[in-house]
């Protein structure tokens, strides 16, 4: 079954203690992409890969990192989550390298409580 | 970047009635605009989308109308059902951006 797969679906974590969230999708996609989830605030990107070794800031990239050694896997670090980084953190893929004109395939999200 | 704008930010129906949620965007470039339907507790998903070729496309009871003079495009809902309760988001695009810009999403509740 095509999918994207984050992981854990839930975390609570105390401020400073680093965390990855993984993301991994099976339809050979070229763009996958983070995004935070906050009440009235929609969702906004946080990091964005184009391809294999090739990252790039959102809207919103403080406090994150990410990596894409593999063209399936696109984790998501917080080095020293702080309280402002609760949310809800979706991972989403698209195929071709213009991802903006294609669907994006959404993960089922990670909701994250730093306190 | 892309400004995207929705409105109206919560919506309320009664079932069976219509449903329109419109989003006004910036960029003259854009020729994708796709709508996303969000359930509580669930992901966005696409439920429609239409390329700046069409000016509209419609899928039993749902459709989406582009005008891109005025660089608006709306999410058409008939004959809503309480299942078409969710957070209902656009996120136009063009094929030179890398980014994805989401409008700030459209709650729509249908009363039974």
């Amino acid at each position: 079954e095509a999918q994207v797969t984050q992981n854990p679906r839930y975390l609570i974590t105390v401020t400073g203690k680093k965390l990855t969230v993984t993301c991994s999708q099976n339809m050979n996609h070229e763009y996958m992409s983070w995004y935070r989830q906050d009440p009235g605030l929609g969702l906004r990107q946080i990091y964005y890969s184009m391809n294999v070794e090739v990252t790039d800031k959102g809207d919103v990239p403080e406090g994150y990192k990410v990596s894409r050694k593999e063209k399936r896997n696109f984790p998501l670090i917080l080095e020293s989550p702080s309280p402002n980084q609760t949310s809800l953190y979706f991972c989403a893929s698209s195929p071709y390298r213009a991802p903006m004109n294609t669907e994006a395939f959404f993960g089922q999200g990670t909701r994250l409580t730093v306190v | 970047g892309e400004n995207v704008e929705q409105h109206p930010s919560t919506l309320s129906v009664q079932e069976g009635d219509s449903a329109v949620i419109k989003c006004t965007y910036s960029d003259s470039a854009s020729n994708y605009f796709p709508w996303y339907k969000q359930e509580l507790g669930k992901r966005p998903q696409l439920i429609i989308d239409i390329r700046s070729n069409v000016g509209e496309k419609k899928d039993q009871r749902i459709a989406v109308t582009l005008n891109k003079t005025a660089k608006h495009f709306s999410l058409h809902i008939t004959e809503t059902q309480p299942e078409d309760s969710a957070v209902y988001f656009c996120a136009p695009g063009d094929n030179a951006g890398n980014m994805l810009t989401f409008g700030g999403g459209t709650r729509l509740m249908v009363k039974p």
